[in-house]
């Protein structure tokens, strides 16, 4: 089975701190995506990567960056937490092939106080 | 640009009743489509897919079937579960290579009760 993990289910952090999200996929997929998810909003992509090294913004970038240094890894980094960043932060990956669907990790849902 | 719509819930449904979740899409092209479930406090788990017209997708006793002519990729189930409660998303993913992202539905949350 495709896995992908976060490395943590919950996670509460202080205002203006730096926060660092992690995404491992081990199954040498291309893809790598980190959505926001929040009630009454749906799941919104804040950023993705192609390939190593590789980034682009997604629909709601502000305030967050990315960092992809190896294929399986994928972090999403929040340079100084805010409250509007708290929220349920869903990591996944895919083959390039758009007949494959995305495989998610579990989830992180980030408090910040 | 591509988009999904799928029926607002939440919807209720009492254990063993049939349930329907409708989703429509907009899409150039030939999508594949699919259905994901997310159960309280989880990530988002495929469910079912299907990459072309008239094939069906099914899993756990879910069916869903592409069908072109009326850009529709309805959810069933013929008998509903309490465990079944959760919030369904619709996706189709198009275009070629690295452009073809997943695009989502806004979730339809299912509750079952006893």
């Amino acid at each position: 089975d495709v896995k992908v993990t976060q490395s943590s289910r919950y996670l509460v952090k202080r205002t203006g701190e730096k926060v660092f999200l992690e995404c491992v996929q081990d199954m040498d997929h291309e893809n790598m995506f980190w959505y926001r998810q929040d009630p009454g909003l749906g799941l919104r992509l804040i950023y993705f990567s192609y390939d190593v090294k590789m980034k682009e913004k997604g629909d709601i970038p502000e305030g967050y960056s990315v960092s992809r240094e190896k294929k399986e890894r994928f972090s999403l980094i929040l340079e100084s937490a805010s409250t509007n960043q708290t929220s349920m932060y869903l990591c996944a990956s895919t083959q390039a092939v758009t007949l494959y669907g995305y495989t998610f990790g579990s989830g992180t849902r980030l408090t910040v106080v | 640009g591509n988009s999904v719509t799928q029926m607002e819930g939440p919807v209720t449904l009492s254990e063993e009743a049939f349930l329907t979740i409708n989703c429509t899409y907009t899409a150039t092209g030939y999508p594949s489509l699919f259905w994901y479930v997310q159960y309280p406090g989880e990530g988002l788990q495929l469910l079912l897919k299907a990459t072309k017209a008239d094939d069906k997708g099914s899993n756990k006793g879910f069916e869903a079937t592409y069908r072109k002519e009326t850009t529709s990729f309805h959810l069933e189930k013929g008998s509903v579960q309490v465990s079944d409660s959760a919030v369904y998303f619709c996706a189709l993913r198009s275009g070629s290579g690295n452009t073809g992202k997943l695009i989502f539905g806004q979730g339809t949350t299912l509750q079952v009760k006893p």
